[in-house]
């Protein structure tokens, strides 16, 4: 069964550090999505992604976050300077376009924990 | 910003236990999705529900849809240990309020059972 792959599954930084968070979406979907779930919290939108260009960002998006689908088949987060509260797992997501709203695919995530 | 609400936040059953966690919007949803995230795990889509006052059965599950589409309920009969994990009800937005782009979740209903 398709599903959508994260790597890393943990990575531990240093506050100020950059990190990159990378997805593999399952390859005929065409909607993405990145989620963070801080420890026994609720799974937090982040932004949606679609035909190459953000479609919606949450206000836990800002100028640190960026987004990108360089190659076609790899999503990335990228924190560029990571804060402490950054610390959390982080989903990606995919869905197909058959419908404006469907179901979402998750990875198993990663967990990222800064120092 | 659309809001969804989830009660309760945590339910402690014996098994054999019926559970029944409730959600409810602040703005119409176009529908309600329901995923189940198992401890340690990511959250896995269990059903969608469309139409306004639906009723959808999946084994021991049983799923509604409010009339007004802002609320819905997941009950279980006789809860067995493979259902213990969080159960998050999301909604998509809808043309009076919400987001197309953005799957917002609630903040989910951890459940245990007692064996």
């Amino acid at each position: 069964e398709p599903e959508v792959t994260q790597t890393p599954s943990h990575q531990v930084t240093q506050m100020g550090q950059e990190v990159i968070l990378r997805c593999v979406p399952i390859s005929n979907h065409l909607y993405f999505y990145w989620y963070r779930q801080i420890l026994g919290q609720k799974v937090e939108f982040l932004v949606s992604f679609y035909n190459n260009e953000i479609s919606e960002k949450s206000e836990i998006f800002d100028d640190q976050f960026s987004v990108e689908r360089p190659d076609g088949s790899n999503f990335t987060l990228k924190i560029r300077s990571t804060k402490l509260e950054d610390s959390a797992m982080y989903f990606c997501a995919s869905r197909l376009a058959l419908t404006l709203t469907g179901e979402l695919f998750f990875g198993e995530g990663s967990r990222l924990t800064v120092l | 910003g659309q809001q969804v609400m989830q009660i309760p936040q945590y339910q402690h059953v014996q098994e054999g236990e019926d559970f029944t966690t409730y959600c409810n919007s602040s703005t119409t949803l176009s529908n309600i999705q329901w995923y189940k995230q198992r401890p340690g795990g990511h959250p896995v889509f269990l059903i969608q529900l469309v139409k306004s006052g639906e009723v959808k059965k999946q084994k021991r599950l049983t799923f509604q849809f409010g009339e007004a589409k802002k609320n819905s309920s997941l009950h279980i009969t006789a809860t067995q240990t493979t259902d213990v994990g969080t159960y998050f009800c999301a909604g998509w937005g809808s043309n009076s309020g919400g987001s197309n782009y953005k799957l917002t979740f609630g903040k989910g209903t951890l459940l245990t059972v007692n064996p």
